[in-house]
């Protein structure tokens, strides 16, 4: 099975600050690879999906990149309501694996 | 609105049986493959189960497979996930998810609110 890893798992942050996640699969996945949001008591919301397509509707401070087997997710000015836990996931194979998450908690 | 509604979560015992419900509305359900996700108390999300829009293929994690089915009626459009064998570690809330595919790559939008299973005696 396909291993992801992120990095960090999580991390302090102020409002309009830049932050970058890292996401790593144990395998080449190609661009096969999602971002997701996660906040307390909700359910998973997508961010990002082939790498770097920006699901609709959600807002242009987010984008993300790589290919192979590095990835990361930029929010280029942190706003109030992104915090929260986000997900790496690969759709290279059927396993569907997700990362362990990274949290980002107000500094 | 695109919606997916979890249903029959609750306490069941070790060893028990439990089937969980996904209705889905606002969009052509018959035409999509539909997954199943949980997240333990605490941790991460991990992938459970998919299967196709014509329910002609199925796909398990290792951790469920022969324990749970998955299934689907397109007449109702609903999903169900039949959980037996329930252990302790199979505690979570279960979330459904439509999945979007495109050109090979594959993507998961929306999802369900979620479904608390407690396993516990």
């Amino acid at each position: 099975d396909i291993q992801m890893t992120q990095s960090p798992s999580s991390l302090s942050a102020s409002v309009g600050d830049r932050l970058t996640i890292t996401c790593r699969a144990s395998q080449n996945i190609n661009n096969y690879l999602n971002w997701y949001q996660q906040k307390p008591g909700k359910a998973p919301k997508l961010l990002i999906y082939a790498a770097s397509s920006l699901q609709s509707g959600v807002p242009s401070r987010f984008s993300g990149s790589g290919s192979g087997t590095d990835f990361t997710l930029t929010i280029s000015s942190l706003q109030p309501e992104d915090f929260a836990t986000y997900y790496c996931q690969q759709s290279y194979s059927t396993s569907f694996t997700f990362g362990p998450g990274t949290k980002v908690d107000i500094k | 609105e695109v919606q997916l509604v979890e249903s029959g979560g609750g306490l069941v015992q070790p060893g028990g049986s439990l089937r969980l419900s996904c209705v889905a509305s606002g969009f052509t359900f018959s035409s999509y493959t539909m997954h199943w996700v949980r997240q333990a108390p605490g941790k991460g999300l991990e992938y459970v189960s998919a299967i196709s829009s014509n329910g002609g293929s199925t796909y398990y994690a290792n951790s469920v497979k022969g324990r749970f089915t998955i299934s689907r009626d397109n007449s109702k459009n609903t999903l169900y996930l039949q959980m037996g064998s329930l252990r302790a570690e199979d505690m979570a809330v279960y979330y459904c998810a439509r999945g979007e595919a495109v050109a090979g790559t594959n993507w998961f939008d929306p999802w369900g609110q979620g479904t608390l299973v407690t396993v516990s005696s």
